[in-house]
């Protein structure tokens, strides 16, 4: 099984840079994905990382340590509109079953 | 839009009640989900269907049924549920149950009284 860890929480203010972190103790690994919920809306995908090291893209970047088990979704230059759940999920060696963890809630204040 | 719909979008029953909810996908994909969200927990996976057949049922209690009747529709069949059976649940769709990415649809919130 997966164990994932994430704040619970974040605040920041619009144009500054937030890191949310993400850990993670599997049975399994293969891939780790970052999606994005608004309040009342599907979860939609951000990024993808199955190998160590940072993928960019646009303001959002995401990183991998798969021998710390360690994520962090970077988003910068904030706007409004990134207020959000941001949730990290593990996908274990069977492929098709993504663990989540239970999400950051992301406010961004003006 | 993610091309995943759900439907109905609300539901409030009581607990001697027998409800479906449905979701639709159009996208062209072989693999759907159910996931079940309760506030401030990770999302559950229920129920995983590739091409039409069941390939996980993660330890769902029995009044909890699914329905893949095509590669396009999944239903879930609600029978006699408990209040703390209230959550949101959501629907996904991939290419296959291998592929990275899941589309979600924007989910049924439940209410059990």
């Amino acid at each position: 099984g997966q164990n994932i860890d994430q704040p619970t929480e974040m605040t920041a203010t619009e144009g500054a840079i937030v890191q949310i972190n993400c850990t993670y103790q599997t049975s399994g690994f293969n891939g780790l994905f970052w999606y994005q919920q608004h309040a009342g809306e599907a979860p939609t995908f951000l990024s993808y990382n199955v190998l160590d090291g940072l993928e960019e893209k646009g303001r959002f970047s995401s990183f991998l340590s798969r021998s710390k088990g360690y994520s962090y979704l970077l988003l910068k230059e904030l706007q409004m509109k990134d207020s959000a759940s941001y949730l990290c999920a593990v996908r274990d060696l069977n492929d098709y079953k993504l663990s989540f963890g239970a999400g950051t809630t992301v406010t961004v204040r003006a | 839009e993610t091309g995943v719909t759900q439907t109905p979008r609300h539901l409030v029953m009581g607990m001697t009640n027998k409800k479906s909810l449905k979701c639709e996908q159009h996208l062209g994909h072989n693999a759907m989900y159910w996931y079940k969200q309760s506030a401030k927990k990770p999302l559950e996976l229920m129920f995983v269907y590739s091409l039409e057949e069941r390939v996980e049922n993660n330890s769902v209690p029995s009044r909890f049924s699914p329905e893949c009747p095509n590669s396009s529709h999944l239903f879930l069949h609600l029978h006699t549920l408990q209040p703390e059976d209230s959550a949101l649940y959501l629907c996904a769709s991939s290419h296959s149950t291998g592929f990275n990415e899941q589309f979600f649809g924007p989910g049924t919130r439940l209410t059990v009284l």
